[in-house]
């Protein structure tokens, strides 16, 4: 069974940092690309970050390009989110999916961001 | 970037009726288009990749077509437990872009 399991939230100040972990199991992690995805609060769904299997491609959300840094871990079958500079717009849950058949075909439960001071 | 333009915002439908939600992409997206399904409390659950193809498990009232750059999902005979929200998605380039959502109520 593929699951996805995101930890690393909580409430943090404008300003700081946060790292986000997404743990895969079920499927061999290191073929397929992964992704980031965040939804404010009563909002829809936002795309974030994608990653390639094996980090040779990596694209970001204009919203977040040069403060998030995505990154994975194959032999430990994790998926990273590294935000910094943090804004109270950037309060959301936060999302880790699996790019398979075009399409984000496995998501995670979330996890909950929230920046404020 | 590619722009999801989706319709409507809200609709109320009944059992019998045939519910069809529509996004219209700024561009062509080679059919890399795909539904979610979004309930209270939960992530997003995948129904139909590539525009017309259905994700495991899915029930086949569940259907996807295009015309042109504009991509549907029909929902034939609904059930109570599709009420939720509905998402599209072009992962054709990135920005990967979702549609704005649909909000269903089936009575």
């Amino acid at each position: 069974e593929v699951q996805l399991v995101e930890s690393g939230g909580g409430l943090v100040q404008p300003g700081r940092s946060l790292k986000l972990s997404c743990v895969a199991s079920g499927f061999t992690f290191s073929n397929y690309g992964m992704n980031w995805i965040r939804q404010a609060p009563g909002k829809g769904l936002e795309w974030v970050a994608y990653i390639s299997s094996g980090s040779s491609y990596i694209y970001y959300a204009e919203t977040v390009k040069g403060r998030f840094t995505i990154s994975r871990d194959n032999a430990k079958n994790t998926l990273y989110l590294q935000m910094t500079s943090l804004r109270s717009e950037d309060t959301a849950l936060y999302y880790c999916a699996r790019l398979g058949l075009r399409a984000l075909d496995y998501w995670g439960q979330g996890v909950m961001v929230t920046v404020s001071s | 970037d590619i722009q999801m333009t989706q319709s409507p915002a809200s609709l109320s439908a009944s059992l019998e009726e045939i519910v069809t939600i529509t996004c219209k992409a700024s561009q062509g997206i080679d059919d890399y288009l795909s539904w979610y399904q979004q309930k209270p409390g939960k992530s997003p659950q995948l129904l139909i990749y590539d525009a017309t193809s259905l994700a495991d498990g899915v029930p086949s009232r569940f259907s996807g077509s295009r015309s042109g750059t504009q991509y549907s999902l029909k929902i034939s005979r609904p059930q109570v437990d599709d009420s939720g929200i509905y998402y599209c998605l072009q992962s054709y380039s990135t920005p990967f872009t979702f549609g704005s959502g649909t909000k269903l109520e089936i009575k």
